[in-house]
């Protein structure tokens, strides 16, 4: 089957390093996405990931290890705007279209 | 307009009501999807349509019924709801073919929804 497994709540503090670990077990395996969404907004692209290692983009990056079916999405120097929700989200094909298989999503709440 | 826009943005409905939600998409997709998000659950999809013809149903109960009249809008029907119905209903779009990012949709802002 299906699977994408994400902590539901995560904390930390402003101006800290926090890693948001993902694992999944899908078919098709076609990348992996993280979106960001504050709460009572649409979810927005982060990151994109397909091939193994490090993307790096300013204050975030996201790893993927396709053999261990693993991802994670690390924020530097967080920011109290960074308080948001966090989707690890795998894309499938499922025949007619690429799906995307979301996890929970991690609430991340940032401290002063 | 710009990107993926839902309306209404709330609606509270009782179980007799039948109402609609609406989404459209301005960026040329051709795909559309709609999403129920409930509190600490993964984002449940319900319906998928490619070029207006719908490709996947994920055994959503009859009482929602879905539209999409072309390729930019979409829209879904609500009648005799209940309470465990109550969710943000999130309507997405996507460019599947010649994407860089296999997959990648463009979500809107949700429509949150409370059936009493």
């Amino acid at each position: 089957g299906q699977n994408i497994d994400q902590p539901t709540e995560m904390t930390a503090t402003e101006g800290a390093i926090v890693q948001i670990n993902c694992t999944y077990q899908t078919s098709g395996f076609n990348g992996l996405f993280w979106y960001q969404q504050h709460a009572g907004e649409a979810p927005t692209f982060l990151s994109y990931n397909v091939l193994d290692g490090l993307e790096e983009k300013g204050r975030f990056s996201s790893f993927l290890s396709r053999s261990k079916g693993y991802s994670y999405l690390l924020l530097k120097e967080l920011q109290m705007k960074d308080s948001a929700s966090y989707l690890c989200a795998v894309s499938a094909w499922g025949g007619a279209t690429n799906k995307l298989i979301f996890g929970t999503g991690t609430l991340l709440a940032v401290q002063p | 307009e710009t990107g993926v826009t839902q309306t209404p943005r709330h609606l509270v409905m009782g179980m007799t009501n039948k109402k609609s939600l609406k989404c459209e998409q301005h960026l040329g997709h051709n795909a559309m999807y709609w999403y129920k998000q409930s509190a600490k659950k993964p984002l449940e999809l319900m319906f998928v349509y490619n070029f207006k013809e719908q490709t996947e149903n994920n055994s959503v109960p009859s009482r929602f019924s879905p539209e999409c009249p072309n390729s930019s809008h979409l829209f879904l029907h609500l009648h005799t709801l209940q309470p465990e119905d109550s969710a943000l209903y999130l309507c997405a779009s996507s460019q599947d073919r010649g994407s860089g990012r296999p997959g990648e949709q463009y979500f809107g802002p949700g429509t949150r929804l409370t059936v009493t």
